[in-house]
């Protein structure tokens, strides 16, 4: 149950947009179309962005889109805004029937 | 309004046994897996346990399995979280999360301490 590789940090102004990426191996994010991902402000517990791959829920921005290649899943935040900023997470379903979260990357709005 | 409610936590002494509750209401508790997810201070998400909706299965991760006991009450809409025999780095921040690889809703956390 190795965690997934996420960056550490990423950056970007008001306005841009910035992708997040989220590498795992066939065993997890390769071999299913469960990847979800998690937005966590400082103190609060996380909010369930993008689940199943590229789904959102009810009441997520449009501006939040996921998406697949191979082994990487990506997270796009598009017209960044402050309340952006936050620490992000992905998650798989694994071959295990377990689920490993990525390491976590923390999103600065400069 | 979907609300889950921990309670339970606390300070437990390495070896020792705490037991975790997550209230459910606002939904169909007895037709939702349910899942624990910790954070270690300063660290990043742990996915810990998941129920299937009738309690009847289980999935542990490696790092809790044999010393952690996951059951639920459906009659009770209420989850649990045993924790047996805790050791140091289980010290965390406990969530109780709707739902298995997709956790559309979550509590507000309970402080776990494992300390002597």
């Amino acid at each position: 149950q190795s965690a997934l590789t996420q960056p550490a940090s990423v950056s970007g102004s008001p306005g841009q947009s910035i992708t997040i990426s989220c590498t795992g191996t066939s065993s997890d994010v390769g071999g299913y179309n469960r990847v979800s991902w998690y937005q966590q402000h400082p103190g609060k517990a996380p909010r369930l962005m993008i689940y199943d791959v590229s789904n959102r829920p009810s009441g997520v921005s449009n501006r939040f889109s996921g998406s697949k290649s191979g082994n990487t899943a990506s997270l796009t935040i598009s017209g960044l805004q402050a309340e952006d900023e936050a620490d992000y997470y992905c998650s798989s379903y694994t071959s295990s029937t377990t689920c490993v979260f990525g390491g976590g990357t923390k999103l600065t709005v400069l | 309004e979907v609300q889950l409610l921990e309670s339970g936590g606390g300070l437990v002494q390495p070896g020792g046994s705490l037991t975790l509750s997550c209230a459910a209401s606002g939904f169909t508790f007895s037709s939702s897996s349910m899942t624990w997810v910790r954070q270690a201070p300063g660290k990043g998400l742990e996915w810990v346990s998941s129920v299937s909706s009738s309690g009847s299965t289980t999935w542990y991760a490696d790092s809790v399995k044999g010393r952690f006991a996951i059951y639920r009450d459906n009659s009770e809409n209420t989850l649990y979280l045993q924790l047996n025999r805790p050791a140091l780095d289980d010290t965390a921040v406990y969530y109780c999360a709707k739902g298995f690889w997709g956790l559309d809703y979550w509590g507000q956390g309970i402080v776990v301490t494992v300390s002597s």
